[in-house]
């Protein structure tokens, strides 16, 4: 079966600019996540998607980042506008349901703020 | 809420040595245990979970942990490594939702 895809894989921006990541996750996956993982840390949740409603968010900056998931598939993350500390990786990950199913991993987005 | 703390940051080794990577936790409620690792600019792949049962668990690339419970424990093991397992290793619990350690870095000398 085809993976979790996502899109770009890298990225690179100015700050205050704004820039979205895409991804698609495995098909039938209800629970859908997006990570971000500074370097040298290890991936911290912003969201959780069960189907097209949001389950978690309370580690997502608002002020800034924005995530839909408007049919229960596709997920599109937003940062505008984006700072020099929201440079990091992106994952995405999606599971059957929640809690003790394994997650899997997209390949996950570069991002560089200058 | 739960938390992850695994308690090297990089563990070098030489080919064919055993290692042990160790996770501590911290939860009020039941959770479950996962093991993942990175390979260099790729997604996490899950290596082995603890949901229940047995306190040993096996998992791909002949690697196995145990869960210990009086000592909220996870340690990852693997009695002879390869240089291709050269990675970062991420311990992780989850309740309802995910939530790692900070990764350790294993480095397989020759």
């Amino acid at each position: 079966e085809a993976g979790v895809a996502q899109s770009p894989r890298y990225k690179i921006i100015e700050k205050r600019q704004s820039v979205a990541f895409w991804c698609n996750p495995i098909s039938g996956h209800a629970t859908l996540y997006w990570y971000q993982q500074i370097l040298g840390q290890g991936p911290k949740l912003l969201i959780q998607f069960q189907n097209n409603g949001v389950v978690d968010d309370s580690q997502l900056p608002k002020d800034r980042f924005s995530a839909e998931r408007l049919k229960g598939v596709d997920s599109t993350l937003k940062i505008q506008p984006a700072k020099l500390e929201d440079s990091a990786v992106y994952l995405c990950a999606s599971s059957l349901t929640s809690g003790k199913e394994t997650q899997y991993f997209g390949p996950g987005t570069r991002l560089l703020v200058l | 809420a739960q938390s992850v703390t695994q308690l090297d940051s990089q563990v070098p080794v030489f080919e064919e040595a055993p290692v042990e990577l160790r996770c501590n936790y911290s939860s009020s409620v039941s959770v479950y245990l996962f093991w993942y690792v990175q390979y260099p600019n790729q997604g996490l792949q899950l290596l082995l979970k603890y949901l229940s049962g047995s306190t040993l668990v096996k998992g791909i690339n002949g690697f196995e942990a145990e869960f210990n419970k009086s000592q909220t424990s996870f340690h990852l093991r693997k009695p002879s490594v390869h240089i291709s397992d050269t990675a970062e290793y991420f311990c992780a619990v989850s309740d309802n939702d995910m939530r790692f350690g900070a990764g350790t870095r294993l480095t397989v000398k020759p």
